[in-house]
């Protein structure tokens, strides 16, 4: 079955300390790879996105994520998180010329503690 | 506000009733997606349109289920004779076809409908 998988239920850190959220697709083929964020009480926004090229991609608030064809990951890092990153984590996969629609991973909670 | 715009923000009904929900997306963007996301889950996908036109419907949208876009602005999604088990997040999303592939791939999504069925 297609599928995008998380493997983080729930992550809790300290500040500072440095992320890595696992994503895994199942898809072969051209896709596009999404990371969207979900802070408490707010709509689903974009962090970043993959699409061709360079397969390390820079989003907004320091966040990054790889795309790494071979293991079918798209990661998502960030070397020091805060309080502000506390939000639910989702990664989404659009397969190319299958229309527009994402499929998404489960999520991942992040709880950053002060 | 220039979002994507969900209408009601909460909606409690009793099972067996019919609920109909809206969506106004991004003012020029002609696709429009329909997510449905429950608790400790990822949104998953129902429908999509490309203007006035249903180009993919899910398998989890059931005969109870219809989306329209009469016009190709704003759509609602209907759902008669609710159960229980519809109680979820309905979220809509839009995006722009444009002459870019980039700009074709990026999904804004609302706030949501939360559904509550008693």
């Amino acid at each position: 079955a297609q599928s995008v998988s998380q493997h983080n239920h729930h992550v809790i850190l300290s500040e500072a300390a440095s992320l890595e959220l696992g994503c895994n697709y199942s898809y072969g083929g051209t896709v596009n790879l999404f990371w969207y964020v979900q802070y408490p009480g707010q709509h689903l926004q974009l962090l970043l996105k993959y699409f061709s090229g360079d397969p390390l991609v820079k989003g907004i608030k320091g966040f990054e994520a790889e795309f790494i064809k071979s293991k079918f990951s798209f990661n998502l890092r960030k070397p020091s998180v805060q309080w502000s990153d506390t939000a639910e984590y989702f990664c989404a996969v659009r397969r190319y010329n299958q229309g527009g629609k994402l499929i998404f991973g489960q999520g991942t909670e992040l709880s950053v503690k002060p | 506000d220039t979002g994507v715009s969900q209408d009601p923000r909460h909606k409690i009904t009793k099972r067996g009733q019919n609920v109909t929900f809206r969506c106004d997306p991004i003012s020029e963007h002609n696709r429009l997606y329909w997510y449905r996301q429950t608790l400790g889950q990822g949104p998953e996908f129902l429908t999509y349109f490309q203007n006035e036109a249903q180009l993919e419907k899910s398998r989890l949208l059931s005969d109870r289920f219809s989306a329209e876009r009469p016009k190709g602005s704003f759509s609602t999604l209907e759902i008669q004779r609710t159960e229980q088990g519809d109680s979820a997040m309905y979220l809509c999303a839009s995006s722009s076809d444009g002459l870019k592939e980039v700009a074709k791939n990026i999904q804004y999504f609302g706030a949501g409908t939360r559904l509550s069925v008693l």
